[in-house]
């Protein structure tokens, strides 16, 4: 019964190559959110998606696209991946984009070699 | 813009000791205040949260009040517990319309036996 589920959980990969996250939400919630997090535990957000509808696209490289197929589901994939790239990327959602409280996933640990 | 400075950490402390972590921040208006918690290996966690001055959010012997005059929001706890050992989020979320959360670069605390 997670609530906020992200595959994979870890991911070691080489330099040049694609690749995707998956997440999944099983609250019901109408928003959704990509954050990433460096080595130093700083907290990012990137993207966010409400209703399927993108609402928020911070700075991020165009190398990165999110993808929303459904308002339960926001993957997002990776193209060309850098070692700066290296970071673990947490899921969220929220019941409705001004909620006060978001709901975060596991994350994915993402190694680029 | 909105941002959040918590105190550098880590910070190490006996088990029972009094915890304080320090959180402020700037933002126009009345944002929302919050602490999230990440245990090892895991997401973020929402601990408490504040949402207009002088609030107090309180939750697992932790608590937080929202000083509008000091633009502050520090964590404290009475006596802490090994098991309390994780990073520590500052986190708000503005009046604008874009409802991030804006995070705080995390402090960890150890707490030994």
């Amino acid at each position: 019964d997670t609530a906020v589920s992200q595959t994979p959980k870890y991911l070691v990969t080489q330099m040049g190559n694609d690749k995707s996250i998956k997440c999944e939400q099983n609250l019901g919630h109408d928003t959704m959110y990509w954050y990433k997090q460096d080595s130093k535990k700083f907290l990012k957000i990137m993207f966010s998606y409400n209703n399927k509808e993108l609402i928020i696209n911070e700075t991020v490289p165009n190398r990165f696209s999110p993808k929303s197929p459904d308002k339960a589901h926001l993957n997002l994939h990776i193209n060309s991946l850098e070692l700066g790239d290296s970071a673990v990327y947490f899921c969220a959602s929220s019941q409705v984009r001004s909620s006060e409280t978001q709901y975060f996933g596991p994350g994915t640990r993402l190694l680029v070699l | 813009g909105n941002s959040v400075t918590q105190m550098e950490g880590p910070v190490t402390l006996s088990e029972e000791a009094f915890l304080t972590i320090n959180c402020t921040y700037t933002a126009t208006g009345y944002p929302s205040l919050f602490w999230y918690v990440q245990y090892p290996g895991e997401g973020l966690q929402l601990l408490l949260k504040a949402t207009k001055a002088d609030d107090k959010g309180s939750n697992k012997g932790f608590e937080a009040t929202y000083r509008k005059e000091t633009t502050s929001f520090h964590l404290e706890k009475g006596s802490v517990q090994v098991s309390d050992s994780a990073v520590y989020f500052c986190a708000l979320k503005g009046m604008d319309s874009s409802y991030k959360l804006i995070f705080g670069s995390g402090t960890r605390l150890l707490v030994r036996p």
